[in-house]
């Protein structure tokens, strides 16, 4: 079964500081993998999105990593804001194009 | 330029009635997709349309979930008849090409009594 996992559930961090989520997923075979913010009420917003053979990527103070051996991706953010506080879902998709969704890690920055 | 609109923001209806949901995707983009956030849980994959066309829909729960996309530009999903189960959160997406950013829209809340 295609699973992603993501760490931690939620967290806190005071404004300025930086952070790094994780994912471990376990699709196969794998397409590509997309960070998502998602901020209360609305629809998930796309920050990245890495193909097999990109191991890094960036969008302004969000990067994410992917390693496609060890099937982890991260995304760091640099110098948290007030406004990077939502929800950051990672989304694994295969070559059968399905995507499977993780549960989300839950950021609240605070000042 | 319009993002993904989606049609209602909330609908509060009786188990057994009828539900239907409107997605409009961004002009241009071929590729749409639905997918629904139920209490507690992770988003999950309901279907994908490449214009008109049905291409994958393996998400959908049961038969009781129908989508359409007649002409190629906006797409419905009606419940009929809905169960208490069916409540959560439904999000459209739509992007240009498979591969690339999916935009999503704002979703549209589904409450079942």
């Amino acid at each position: 079964k295609n699973q992603v996992e993501q760490s931690p559930q939620s967290l806190i961090i005071l404004e300025g500081k930086n952070c790094t989520l994780q994912c471990n997923y376990t699709v196969s075979p794998f397409s590509n993998l997309r960070w998502y913010k998602q901020d209360t009420g609305r629809g998930p917003v796309s920050l990245t999105i890495m193909t097999f053979s990109e191991n890094t990527k960036s969008n302004g103070r969000y990067t994410a990593t992917l390693d496609a051996d060890t099937k982890q991706s991260s995304l760091h953010i640099t110098a948290s804001q007030l406004s990077d506080s939502a929800s950051y879902i990672c989304v694994v998709s295969g070559l059968v194009r399905k995507s499977t969704f993780g549960d989300g890690t839950t950021l609240t920055v605070k000042p | 330029e319009a993002g993904v609109t989606q049609f209602p923001s909330h609908s509060v209806i009786e188990k057994g009635q009828t539900v239907t949901l409107r997605c409009d995707p961004i002009s241009g983009h071929d590729n749409l997709y639905w997918y629904r956030r139920v209490m507690g849980k992770e988003i999950k994959f309901l279907l994908h349309f490449v214009k008109e066309s049905k291409q994958d829909e393996s998400g959908m729960p049961n038969n009781r979930f129908l989508a359409e996309r007649t002409g190629g530009t906006y797409s419905t999903l009606k419940v009929q008849p809905a169960e208490l189960e069916d409540s959560g959160v439904y999000f459209c997406a739509s992007s240009q090409n498979y591969e690339e950013t999916q935009y999503f829209g704002p979703g549209t809340r589904l409450l079942v009594l």
